[in-house]
């Protein structure tokens, strides 16, 4: 079965704190990776994609791919309180996205 | 910006009985999808279709579940019998590739079977 796991949440960090967020998953096979944000009630919205190790930065966002490890991460730097919402780690193999349960984040103004 | 969109927003049915989603994908997208998220739950792959054709299907996509492309822009997902289990949050995605490129959501269609 080809699953991908998040750190277990919720995750509270202050405002203009770093929060990091970590996936793995167990398909050697997979392709692509994504990190969605989910805002309660709503669809699930590109933050970022990432389909080669080492890091990529996308203003406040950091994602880090390592697939010796199977391992995805995003760092949030400068917590927003508008940044709390639930993340989603997602990765494709051949069509489908497979998604990680999540992991909530609040930032505490 | 383009975007994908869904008819209706909310559906409610009684057990048993048929219903229809739509969608309309980006228009340059090639590749659709559906995808269910039950309250609470995660996001689950159901369908992908391509070139009028389903190319992938998960274990959730049994006989009750059927997809179309009636026409140039439409995507429809039809569940001929409802069932309580079905009540969840229904998302159809698209893009232009399989491989290193963004599936991009619509709005979703909240589901409530009663």
């Amino acid at each position: 079965q080809k699953e991908v796991e998040q750190n277990s949440g919720p995750l509270s960090v202050p405002e203009g704190a770093i929060a990091s967020l970590n996936c793995t998953y167990s398909d050697r096979g997979s392709q692509s990776f994504f990190w969605y944000r989910q805002y309660s009630g709503k669809s699930p919205e590109l933050i970022m994609f990432i389909y080669s190790n080492g890091d990529k930065e996308d203003g406040r966002f950091t994602a880090q791919l390592n697939k010796a490890s199977q391992y995805v991460s995003l760092l949030i730097r400068d917590s927003q309180p508008s940044d709390s919402a639930t993340y989603l780690c997602a990765v494709t193999n051949d069509y489908k996205l497979s998604f990680g349960a999540g992991t909530t984040v609040t930032v505490r103004a | 910006e383009p975007e994908v969109t869904q008819t209706p927003s909310h559906q409610v049915t009684q057990m048993g009985q048929e219903v229809i989603l739509r969608c309309v994908p980006i228009s340059n997208h090639l590749y659709f999808y559906w995808y269910r998220q039950i309250l609470g739950q995660k996001v689950e792959f159901l369908v992908s279709f391509y070139n009028n054709e389903i190319s992938e299907k998960s274990e959730i996509f049994d006989d009750q579940f059927s997809v179309e492309r009636p026409d140039g822009s439409n995507f429809t997902l039809k569940i001929r019998s409802t069932k309580l289990e079905d009540s969840a949050m229904y998302f159809c995605a698209s893009n232009r590739a399989v491989v290193e490129e963004t599936q991009y959501f619509g709005p979703g269609t909240r589901l409530l079977v009663l």
